[in-house]
């Protein structure tokens, strides 16, 4: 039920671009996005609430394809300050529960 | 500006122990959450609570049970801890009264629990 997002783990130079995906076996209705800091909370990014919606925040943007049902995050000439974990999650339809997808470990190098 | 706190940052107890974790929010969310995070596994829903006294398990409710008496606070207990229960464990709340898909989650600091 969980969300998979991939890759699990990617190391890029500062300035290069990344993207990490999260796909459900289950109807998404709404995908938001955070960013978890090393020794840190999660903390909110963005949400996505229309099939093939884009957002984006600074140089990160995201897109949600209702169909398939599956998000992207796109960082892109990532900074140092991108690094981290990024996890998809979303609110199952008609309930209270909300869950968040396996994370993707971010690290951006000099 | 918006707070969820939790009552340790780490803890480590034995096994066979009851282990509380409590959590508090500032915001009048409905909805609180306790996750339990873990490498390659990201954060997975072990119990939520939608009202006061309303509870409903998540994913990987074994071997844990919650309480929620008042509406700020959501405690997680572990009735008889073990080591597969070292972990960080993460409360969240949210602001909710219909299901709406549009709210995101606050986060606590998390707890770092270990059981020896």
């Amino acid at each position: 039920q969980q969300p998979v997002q991939s890759p699990q783990a990617v190391i890029l130079r500062e300035g290069e671009d990344a993207v990490i995906n999260c796909s459900s076996s289950k109807a998404l209705y709404s995908v938001h996005w955070y960013r978890q800091k090393h020794g840190e909370a999660p903390v909110f990014l963005m949400i996505l609430l229309k099939g093939g919606e884009q957002k984006g925040h600074e140089k990160i943007s995201a897109s949600f394809n209702e169909k398939k049902q599956q998000s992207s995050l796109y960082l892109t000439a990532s900074q140092l300050s991108y690094s981290g974990t990024y996890f998809c999650g979303t609110l199952l339809s008609g309930t209270y529960k909300y869950i968040f997808g396996t994370g993707t470990r971010l690290k951006v190098l000099a | 500006d918006v707070k969820v706190t939790q009552s340790s940052r780490y803890l480590v107890k034995r096994t066979g122990e009851k282990v509380f974790l409590e959590c508090v929010q500032d915001m009048d969310h409905e909805n609180m959450f306790w996750y339990r995070q873990d490498p390659g596994l990201g954060l997975r829903l072990i119990y939520f609570s939608y009202d006061v006294k309303m509870k409903e398990k998540g994913d990987i409710p074994e071997g844990y049970s919650v309480s929620r008496e008042k509406k700020e606070r959501f405690s997680l207990i572990l009735e008889s801890a073990s080591t597969n229960q070292t972990s960080m464990y993460l409360c969240a709340s949210r602001v909710d009264k219909y299901t709406s898909p549009s709210n995101e989650q606050f986060f606590g600091p998390g707890t770092r629990l270990t059981v020896l």
